[in-house]
């Protein structure tokens, strides 16, 4: 079964700086998106990224990238010049391409805080 | 604005009462779903629908029930209230194209059970 873990339940970054936050997950599959997903107080849920496994080249979003590597089966999400509101829950996700929705896994997030 | 809307936003139950949480989205998505959110643990899908008059169950659909009546609505009903279904309840949807990529969170339901 697939899974997907956040080992970092809990990171802090000061204003402005970088920050790195960590997913893994396991699969057999070879064909899959992988997900980071933003919740801020308001617990709204918001995807910030998304990356496909065939592509090699990783995903950016503005001040958001991920490092994607297939091989070692690792997602992280790099936050560059950390602002305010990026104080969030961030859950990793997985899901199975050209499948429905009961393939979608979410990791256990990690609660992001910016020091100002 | 578009969107995603749940109501109520908050609700306290009594075990053993029933209740029904509404989602309605104006995107026009076809694909819709529930999720529900507890302490140390991500979103764990509970029924979906790809479509009017089409759903299935995810991986936590016990206690629950959906139905898909119109592409807007896509309303979860609570049977029989337990106090293990205290949680918080999201709706989400997204367009044919991704499927499995759900794209538009509503702001959730926070539910209690006692």
């Amino acid at each position: 079964a697939q899974t997907v873990t956040q080992s970092q339940p809990e990171m802090s970054v000061q204003e402005a700086e970088t920050v790195t936050l960590s997913c893994t997950y396991d699969t057999s599959e070879s064909d899959y998106y992988l997900f980071w997903y933003k919740q801020p107080p308001s617990r709204q849920m918001i995807l910030v990224i998304r990356q496909e496994a065939y592509k090699q080249q990783n995903a950016t979003e503005n001040r958001f990238s991920v490092n994607f590597q297939k091989a070692a089966k690792s997602f992280s999400l790099k936050i560059s010049d950390s602002q305010l509101g990026d104080a969030a829950m961030y859950f990793c996700a997985y899901s199975l391409r050209g499948t429905s929705y009961d393939k979608v896994i979410f990791g256990p997030g990690t609660s992001l805080s910016v020091i100002p | 604005n578009a969107g995603v809307t749940q109501t109520p936003k908050f609700q306290v139950l009594k075990t053993g009462q029933s209740m029904t949480l509404q989602c309605a989205q104006d995107m026009n998505h076809e694909y819709m779903s529930w999720y529900r959110q507890d302490p140390g643990m991500g979103l764990r899908l509970i029924h979906y629908s790809v479509g009017a008059g089409i759903t299935d169950q995810g991986e936590v659909p016990n206690g629950y029930n959906v139905s898909r009546s119109t592409t807007e609505d896509f309303p979860l009903r609570l049977l029989s209230a337990a106090p293990s279904q205290t949680s918080v309840y999201f709706c989400a949807s997204s367009y044919s194209g991704a499927a499995n990529q759900p794209q538009h969170f509503g702001d959730g339901t926070r539910l209690s059970i006692l």
